[in-house]
């Protein structure tokens, strides 16, 4: 068990680029989720998978967001033609039933937007 | 959209000194209330995760304590260490499984 692995940790990007995080779970987790925060701000919901199907997606997430879980193992997610406010840490975090469902969060991916 | 308060934002506490911080959420169609505490420059770590009223958890020197009719809960550190000094995340889980943070408690202790 390696814990949750998110690439990359750091991301600069230029405005209007399209920008794709990756994020293996822990092996046997069947849920994994997807947070941004930002500074002061506590984790905010994205999205969420259990196994390969997106269960849910935050309402606050415009259409230039889209998250896949192929195969129910590692996600990606993409952000299309990026702007400023985009910049944020991205968290993903993985979780099963047999761990009560307590989230394991990997370092995150650091996204700036200039 | 649910609301999860944690009260303060921050606070700072001299090392020894026992401290107690707050998490309020709905009180209604609640399933679970996890704490988590975020070290700078890691990854949140789970401390306790608690689904029944009255649920009192320990772990070495934090407890916590969970109160579902009223909707809040309790995260008490005892006898600082500056090893604590960290953002503790609560996070709330209505039936579905989506967990909706607070803002956190940024805690300095100071030696």
């Amino acid at each position: 068990d390696t814990g949750v692995s998110q690439n990359p940790r750091h991301k600069i990007t230029k405005r209007g680029q399209n920008v794709t995080f990756r994020c293996d779970p822990i092996s046997e987790h069947n849920r994994l989720y997807w947070y941004r925060q930002t500074l002061g701000q506590g984790p905010e919901f994205l999205t969420y998978f259990q196994n390969e199907a997106q269960l849910e997606k935050s309402r606050l997430l415009s259409d230039r967001f889209s998250a896949e879980r192929p195969k129910g193992s590692f996600s990606t997610l993409e952000i299309q033609r990026t702007e400023q406010g985009d910049s944020a840490m991205y968290l993903c975090a993985s979780s099963s039933d047999r761990t009560n469902e307590k989230l394991f969060f990997g370092s995150g991916t650091q996204l700036s937007v200039l | 959209i649910l609301n999860v308060e944690q009260s303060p934002q921050s606070l700072h506490v001299q090392e020894g000194d026992s401290t107690n911080f707050t998490c309020s959420f709905p009180s209604s169609n609640f399933y679970a209330l996890h704490w988590y505490r975020w070290e700078t420059a890691k990854s949140p770590e789970a401390l306790f995760v608690m689904t029944l009223n009255g649920d009192e958890k320990k772990k070495g020197r934090i407890s916590a304590t969970l109160n579902t009719k009223e909707g809040y809960s309790y995260l008490y550190i005892k006898g600082s260490q500056p090893e604590d000094s960290a953002t503790y995340l609560c996070a709330f889980k209505a039936a579905g499984n989506k967990l909706t943070f607070g803002g956190g408690t940024r805690v300095l202790v100071k030696p």
